[in-house]
């Protein structure tokens, strides 16, 4: 069974960097993943796809202040120069044949 | 520009039945696979089903299989969620996705989801 696991939550400072992780389970270190943001009371939007080897693709319109990476099974978005507007849920999510997958989210708050 | 338009709003009492919609536009609607998500208030994202509008392939998650159906109608574009008898539960927001395709010698392959939906919010009570 594919499954995904996020940090139910993570702050930093005005201005600051952090890093969200988002794990594979045993079995599927392999898997690309995307990442979703989702301000409060507005609907999910895609940022960045990532692949097991690192590369990856973003969205329209995705500032370069998003970045993601690879390890093993862990799959990270880090956001740089954090803004106000990028506090939000951030959710992880993948696929197989016929499903997809999401992690239960993490929750940034920007302090 | 890819868009997915849903319906709107719905308010609803226990046990009526419900189909709401969601319109793509700006690609072709038939060669990528739509889904629908619930979000329970204060919760996270969960996969309902997907369709595959070209065939109606259709694969429900084990949660939901059998709760409601999911259908489209490749001839307008759109794609549906229905449920026959809804509960309090169903009360939610529901989004449509579609999941991107990428293309590597010669073949293509289902991928991660790449634009949403607005989103419907469904609200049952007596």
């Amino acid at each position: 069974q594919l499954v995904l696991t996020q940090s139910p939550s993570a702050s930093a400072s005005l201005g600051a960097s952090v890093r969200l992780t988002c794990t594979l389970n045993s079995g599927h270190s392999s898997y690309a993943i995307a990442w979703h943001q989702q301000q409060p009371e507005k609907g999910p939007r895609y940022l960045m796809k990532l692949n097991s080897d690192g590369s990856h693709s973003k969205g329209d319109g995705i500032p370069d202040r998003f970045s993601v990476s690879s390890s093993g099974a862990e799959r990270y978005l880090t956001i740089s120069s954090l803004q106000s507007d990028d506090e939000a849920d951030y959710y992880c999510q993948t696929w197989d044949t016929g499903i997809w997958v999401f992690g239960g989210g993490t929750k940034l708050t920007v302090l | 520009e890819v868009q997915l338009v849903q319906s709107g709003a719905e308010v609803k009492k226990p046990g009526e039945s419900l189909k709401i919609s969601c319109k793509g536009s700006g690609y072709s609607f038939t060669t990528y696979w739509i889904g629908w998500v619930r979000q329970m208030p204060g919760k996270g994202l969960e996969s309902m089903g997907i369709i595959y509008p070209g065939d109606s392939d259709t694969r429900y998650s084990p949660s939901f299989q059998g709760q409601v159906t999911i259908s489209a109608d490749k001839s307008i574009s759109t794609a549906y969620l229905q449920w026959s008898s809804l509960k309090a539960s169903d009360t939610a927001m529901y989004y449509c996705a579609r999941q991107s395709v990428y293309c590597s010698g010669g073949s293509c392959y289902s991928a991660h989801i790449d634009y949403w939906g607005q989103g419907t919010l469904v609200t049952v009570s007596s």
